[in-house]
């Protein structure tokens, strides 16, 4: 099976712009989580969906939001960059979701660099 | 208190010994732990998983739990240098609608 793919790999924005990330999740997996990692505050989480639901959030700024596709791709938007929006942004698929023994899979990620 | 807890290293140990990797936790609710390892410039991979009080092995990969003292650990044996990378705690809270929270991770020197 293909693995958690990821796109773009690497972007470069300004303050002020918005950008839009897309992840396909591995072929039947349903739920795709995703998360924010910098050096100083490692990975966050930043929200989950299933069947095209947002079903759990993280302590992000309204500036970041995100949706599902009837097929379980993904794709997180962020409006109004700040520089401190710079990080590696991964997307994570699992079967159901983040039930208790629900094992996600990482994608390569996103490198966002905010000028 | 962070949520998840990790030394953040580094640790260093020499090939063929025993690593070390500590994590703590502060919802007595979570149920399910995971560790992941994660080489400088890619994603996280998974390594373990375990939701029992007890060992976990997994060839040269042994994870530990106690959730009474909230600590789980992983110890990685005849240590290799392609072993040298982050080591990521994860929790599954059993409240809040499921949350995955992850530990700032370990990182670990494998001296050839």
């Amino acid at each position: 099976k293909a693995g958690v793919t990821q796109t773009p790999r690497y972007l470069i924005k300004t303050r002020g712009q918005q950008v839009t990330l897309s992840c396909s999740p591995i072929s039947g997996h349903r739920s795709v989580s995703w998360y924010q990692q910098t050096p100083g505050q490692g990975l966050q989480f930043l929200f989950e969906y299933f069947s095209e639901t947002q079903r759990n959030k993280g302590n992000f700024p309204g500036r970041f939001s995100g949706r599902q596709f009837s097929n379980s791709r993904s794709e997180m938007n962020v409006s109004t960059l700040e520089l401190g929006d710079s990080a590696l942004y991964l997307c994570a698929s699992s079967f159901y979701g983040q039930g208790l023994q629900e094992t996600q899979y990482f994608g390569p990620g996103t490198r966002l660099l905010v000028l | 208190q962070k949520e998840v807890e990790q030394n953040s290293g580094p640790l260093s140990v020499p090939e063929g010994a025993i690593a070390s990797l500590n994590c703590t936790y502060s919802d007595r609710g979570s149920q399910s732990f995971f560790w992941y390892r994660q080489y400088s410039g890619k994603s996280p991979e998974l390594i373990m998983s375990i939701y029992s009080n007890g060992d976990k092995e997994d060839g040269r990969f042994t994870a530990q739990l106690n959730k009474a003292s909230q600590y789980v650990s992983l110890l990685i044996r005849d240590s290799q240098p392609s072993d040298s990378a982050t080591y990521l705690c994860a929790v599954r809270a059993g409240t809040g609608g499921f949350k995955t929270i992850f530990g700032a991770g370990t990182r670990l020197f494998v001296k050839a």
